[in-house]
């Protein structure tokens, strides 16, 4: 079974932290994205990378990093977390850049609270 | 970039009718349209989808529409069942080659 696993179901971080959530994917997919899930809003893109240490803004970057250092581990960093960065964060990985042929495989997500 | 508006944001149905969901998109060069189902406390996971060189796809009791000229498209399930309820995102492929996910469509089955 194909997996997109991310480090922590629950956070809770302070203001101020610096915050890394993390995603690995087994399937060997080039493109790995990082979507963060506010109701009402739907799934927003953060930034995306198409190939190790390659990397794309999404769009809502601001505020948020990544890393791809490995073709299976993508990570997102909160610089310094704020409480309006307070939500579920999904990690997914695909094929395709586009979503074709098997579309994204989503981690089970990540719901941070900065406090 | 990319716009997509998903409409109704809730949706409750009898168990045995049928639920349309629609979205409409901004990038008339968007070639890719999966729509996502997540239950509540799980992941998204796609459905079904469609690519722009057709304008209907069925799988059982979910099909998928898509109107190129009105730029919009529709998740259409028949028969409802309770399993059924969850949360529906349409999505597109457009010029930049991502996917752009619409706001959700909260669906309820009732018995």
């Amino acid at each position: 079974d194909v997996k997109v696993t991310q480090s922590s179901r629950y956070l809770v971080k302070r203001t101020g932290e610096k915050v890394f959530l993390e995603c690995v994917q087994d399937m060997d997919h080039e493109n790995m994205f990082w979507y963060r899930q506010d109701p009402g809003l739907g799934l927003r893109l953060i930034y995306f990378s198409y190939d190790v240490k390659m990397k794309e803004k999404g769009d809502i970057p601001e505020g948020y990093s990544v890393s791809r250092e490995k073709k299976e581990r993508f990570s997102l960093i909160l610089e310094s977390a704020s409480t309006n960065q307070t939500s579920m964060y999904l990690c997914a990985s695909s094929l395709y850049i586009g979503g074709l042929r098997g579309g994204y495989t989503f981690g089970s997500g990540t719901r941070l609270t900065v406090v | 970039g990319e716009n997509v508006e998903q409409h109704p944001s809730t949706l409750s149905v009898q168990e045995g009718d049928s639920a349309v969901i629609k979205c409409t998109y901004s990038d008339s060069a968007s070639n890719y349209f999966p729509w996502y189902k997540q239950e509540l406390g799980k992941r998204p996971q796609l459905i079904i989808d469609i690519r722009s060189n057709v304008g209907e796809k069925k799988d059982q009791r979910i099909a998928v529409t898509l109107n190129k000229t009105a730029k919009h498209f529709s998740l259409h399930i028949t028969e409802t069942q309770p399993e059924d309820s969850a949360v529906y995102f349409c999505a597109v492929t457009g010029t930049a080659s991502k996917l752009t996910f619409g706001t959700g469509t909260r669906l309820q089955v009732t018995l």
